[in-house]
């Protein structure tokens, strides 16, 4: 059975802080997302990493950073919070390429004040 | 690049009856197309795709059917019960590596018993 945990379901930062979200995937997966979720918006692509130390933008990238130093496991870095980073932030990982299912954390909630 | 648009945002159904979800999406090169059901606290969880190859899929209780030509794909949920309430999510992908999905906006089903 697939798993992917996420570090914390919720989170409270400040605006200016630097946050950072860790997910873990137990499967050896190659491919690593992170999305953030808001109504009505849907999921949002982040970044995704296809292999280790590999990372490619995704549709929103700005404001993020991330880093994928070991197979298993894909971090996600708020430079300097902002209020506008608050969200939902979920990640997902899958094997090979196309057509895979991906497989979701739970997700964390993120709230900046 | 991709657009997918996804209707209703929210749909309120009696126990028993059937609903369907439609999505539309913008680039022809799509191929792929997995629709992704999210309970309450949960990540979103793969339920049905379809090809373009394939004009319709059933699994069950649920179906999915493609119009390549108008560019729009529909979910359909027969004989609904309360544990089918919970938000879906339809996504598109040209089936590039690593799997990119763009999603809909999400709509929120909810099954009266």
């Amino acid at each position: 059975d697939v798993k992917v945990t996420q570090s914390s379901r919720y989170l409270v930062k400040r605006t200016g802080e630097k946050v950072f979200l860790e997910c873990v995937q137990d499967m050896d997966h190659e491919n690593m997302f992170w999305y953030r979720q808001d109504p009505g918006l849907g999921l949002r692509l982040i970044y995704f990493s296809y292999d280790v130390k590999m990372k490619e933008k995704g549709d929103i990238p700005e404001g993020y950073s991330v880093s994928r130093e070991k197979k298993e496991r894909f971090s996600l870095i708020l430079e300097s919070a902002s209020t506008n980073q608050t969200s939902m932030y979920l990640c997902a990982s899958s094997w090979g390429s196309n057509y895979n299912e991906q497989f979701f954390g739970p997700g964390t909630r993120l709230t900046v004040l | 690049g991709e657009n997918v648009e996804q209707h209703p945002s929210t749909l309120s159904v009696q126990e028993g009856d059937s609903a369907v979800i439609k999505c539309t999406y913008s680039d022809s090169a799509s191929n792929y197309f997995p629709w992704y059901k999210q309970e309450l606290g949960k990540g979103p969880q793969l339920i049905i795709d379809i090809r373009s190859n394939v004009g319709e899929k059933k699994d069950q209780r649920i179906a999915v059917t493609l119009n390549k030509t108008a560019k729009h794909f529909s979910l359909h949920i027969t004989e609904t019960q309360p544990e089918d309430s919970a938000v879906y999510f339809c996504a598109a992908s040209k089936g590039n590596a690593g799997n990119m999905l763009t999603f809909g906006g999400g709509t929120r089903l909810m099954v009266k018993p």
